[in-house]
């Protein structure tokens, strides 16, 4: 089975700038979460989706959105980028809320 | 606010020698304790330990849950090169609020050497 994929990889926007993350969960779950990771700060959580709808949210700021389609595909947005969300983004799937989560091997943000 | 504390926050140790890593956790209505292995990459679950099964083990990695003293443990005996990584240590409360959230440790970095 496939595991968690996102893309792409590794991306530099400009202060200012929006971007948009995705995220393909292993076939079957419908649980995705979403985190940010910074040496700093850590693992952070950002939100979740399951059934397309958003059950929980991370003490994030509003530029921080997300949304998930009904194949459980997941999508993050970020707006006016700062340097601060320079960060690796990782997306994690399960196949039940509560369940183990595993993770995709993260989208790396740097924003000059 | 749900709260995970690890230590060490390193470790340096030969390869053939036994390391423990702590965890210790506030959570509220506990759900699960999960453990993960950072490397260049993503985290790679190892456990994950509930109220119905507080100890798992795999190969050499071993892991227990006391959920009356709030702490975990991840054993790793006879380490090897490849054992390097983060660890990462993670709780998942019940319901509400906790939906699909992984409350994260600091980690600890273990660095094992030939």
């Amino acid at each position: 089975k496939a595991g968690v994929t996102q893309t792409p990889r590794y991306l530099i926007k400009t202060r200012g700038q929006q971007v948009t993350l995705s995220c393909s969960p292993i076939s079957g779950h419908r649980s995705v979460s979403w985190y940010q990771q910074t040496p700093g700060q850590g693992l952070q959580f950002l939100f979740e989706y399951f059934s397309e709808t958003q059950r929980n949210k991370g003490n994030f700021p509003g530029r921080f959105s997300g949304r998930q389609f009904s194949n459980s595909r997941s999508e993050m947005n970020v707006s006016t980028l700062e340097l601060g969300d320079s960060a690796l983004y990782l997306c994690a799937s399960s196949l039940l809320e509560g369940g183990e989560q595993y993770f995709g091997p993260g989208t790396r943000l740097t924003v000059t | 606010e749900d709260k995970v504390v690890q230590s060490p926050l390193s470790l340096v140790v030969h390869e053939g020698d036994t390391v423990t890593l702590n965890c210790s956790y506030e959570v509220t209505n506990f759900r699960s304790l999960l453990w993960y292995k950072q490397e260049k990459k993503a985290p790679t679950f190892l456990f994950m330990l509930t109220s119905s099964g507080i100890e798992k083990k795999s190969g050499r990695l071993s892991s227990i849950l006391d959920k009356k003293e709030l702490f975990s443990i991840l054993n790793i005996t006879a380490t090897q090169t490849g054992d390097s990584a983060i660890y990462l240590c993670a709780v998942a409360g019940a319901g509400g609020t906790s939906y699909g959230k992984l409350t994260f440790g600091q980690g600890t970095i273990l660095t094992v050497h030939p």
